[in-house]
């Protein structure tokens, strides 16, 4: 089972910052929070993940609450392109640890 | 950096034959790459884990006789579907993990099958 829990959808407007929230309640001390997105008929698209800290890249940014049982994907500046369904991920590292994907949540870009 | 390319993209084949799909990876080494399965608006599944020189690891449920996994480079991994059924039509997805301090996976767009 996923360990991670999203809302099922949601939408911004164009141009406007894109808040995706995760609630990963039973995280492990050394298990990492990934994110990745999938648009629609291709593979997934690893976007950014973080321990503790909050991370930021030309993506997006990821922000980690204190006790790290939550945390929120931001695109900046949403744009149509960005219309996905985002998986957050929390994973441990190792050569053969694995992503389980639970539904995502799926994000729409209007115009 | 970071491509992992997958061929056929789309594939027909008619019902008992065997079908390959393979997954590379263009600018690293893999010595682990993920082989997933994705039904219409579902989530991905993963079917198993392969690393190169040694034998596949096989999710729960997934047949391994009939999912053949060879991982025979660094950057090179194929799934072979044997005997195919209309019920394994499917969306094909591999993922290729580069070796750094936190293990990335980067997928592959993906191969479309359809089996009639």
């Amino acid at each position: 089972d996923a360990k991670t829990t999203q809302p099922p959808s949601m939408d911004c407007a164009e141009g406007r910052a894109a808040n995706l929230p995760c609630n990963h309640s039973t995280i492990s001390g050394n298990e990492y929070v990934y994110w990745y997105r999938q648009i629609h008929s291709q593979g997934p698209q690893y976007i950014i993940h973080g321990l503790k800290n909050n991370e930021t890249n030309e993506m997006a940014s990821l922000i980690i609450t204190e006790d790290r049982k939550s945390s929120t994907l931001i695109l900046p500046h949403a744009t149509l392109r960005d219309t996905a369904v985002y998986y957050c991920i929390v994973r441990l590292t190792g050569a053969n640890s694995k992503l389980t994907f639970g539904k995502g949540i799926t994000l729409s870009v209007r115009p | 950096g970071a491509v992992v390319s997958q061929h056929p993209s789309w594939v027909i084949c008619k019902s008992g034959t065997s079908v390959k799909i393979e997954c590379r990876s263009l600018d690293f080494q893999a010595t682990t790459m993920f082989w997933y399965r994705q039904f219409p608006k579902q989530s991905l599944m993963l079917m198993a884990t392969s690393n190169e020189g040694s034998k596949a690891t096989y999710e729960q449920g997934v047949e391994k006789d009939k999912f053949l996994i060879n991982h025979a480079s660094l950057t090179l991994s194929t799934l072979t579907v044997t005997s195919a059924h209309p019920e394994d039509s499917s969306f094909y997805i591999c993922s290729a993990q580069r070796q750094g301090a936190v293990y990335e996976q980067y997928f592959g767009p993906g191969t479309r099958l359809t089996v009639t």
